[in-house]
């Protein structure tokens, strides 16, 4: 239905080393977004991709979203401690469905 | 600073109360969300209001209830509760649904402890 799947859930790196997470729906999306969440925070917005195959960076994290529009990836380059949170994606419309989410540790 | 304000932050309270979570949207969003995120899950999608009206519900107990007033401020009512309806409550608003660039803009979130 409304669900995005995330995986990992969770996922442990040695600073430095790089991290992914993927976020996989079973209907196309119409665009898809990703949020952070620090802990003990909330979630805040990281970025939209909207075109089939589109990449977007921001400094050391690149986003994808699929060429069927089905699925999108988190990319971090270099995991820094402050990187350490849960990311979510969302699949958004007339609401936010949001996916089950990645929680990251940075092991210094 | 989001510009969503929740309160309180905080509440403990005994199995059996009600409890009402409070939240004033961003200034000019219409749209207001409820979330429960329990512990180490994933926001779970309660209820949405849109200027004034219910627009679509989630996984919502029937024991749970909301409402969005005039002035746009949102209030979740939680009663009969349980030790399981412990959680973290995200309100969040957005620009009117639908529209392609909205992102939802988070409140701090209310911490339910139920004992």
């Amino acid at each position: 239905g409304q669900q995005v799947m995330q995986i990992p859930q969770y996922q442990h790196v040695q600073e430095g080393e790089d991290f992914t997470t993927y976020c996989n729906s079973s209907t196309t999306l119409s665009n898809i977004q990703w949020y952070k969440q620090r802990p003990g925070g909330h979630p805040v917005f990281l970025i939209q991709l909207v075109k089939s195959g589109e990449v977007k960076k921001q400094k050391r994290l690149t986003f994808q979203f699929g060429e069927a529009k089905k699925n999108s990836s988190l990319h971090i380059t270099a995991t820094q401690t402050t990187d350490v949170g849960t990311y979510f994606c969302a699949r958004t419309g007339n609401q936010f469905y949001f996916g089950t989410g990645t929680s990251l540790t940075v092991i210094p | 600073d989001s510009g969503v304000t929740q309160t309180p932050k905080h509440l403990i309270t005994a199995t059996g109360q009600r409890v009402t979570l409070r939240c004033s949207p961003r200034s000019g969003d219409l749209s207001v969300y409820w979330y429960q995120q329990s512990l180490d899950q994933g926001l779970q999608f309660l209820i949405q209001y849109y200027n004034g009206e219910e627009r679509a519900k989630g996984n919502i107990l029937e024991r749970f209830s909301a409402q969005q007033f005039p002035d746009l401020h949102s209030e979740l009512n939680l009663s009969s509760l349980e030790l399981g309806d412990s959680a973290l409550y995200f309100c969040a608003s957005s620009v009117q649904p639908g529209q392609g660039s909205a992102e939802a803009f988070f409140g701090q979130g209310t911490r339910l402890t139920v004992v």
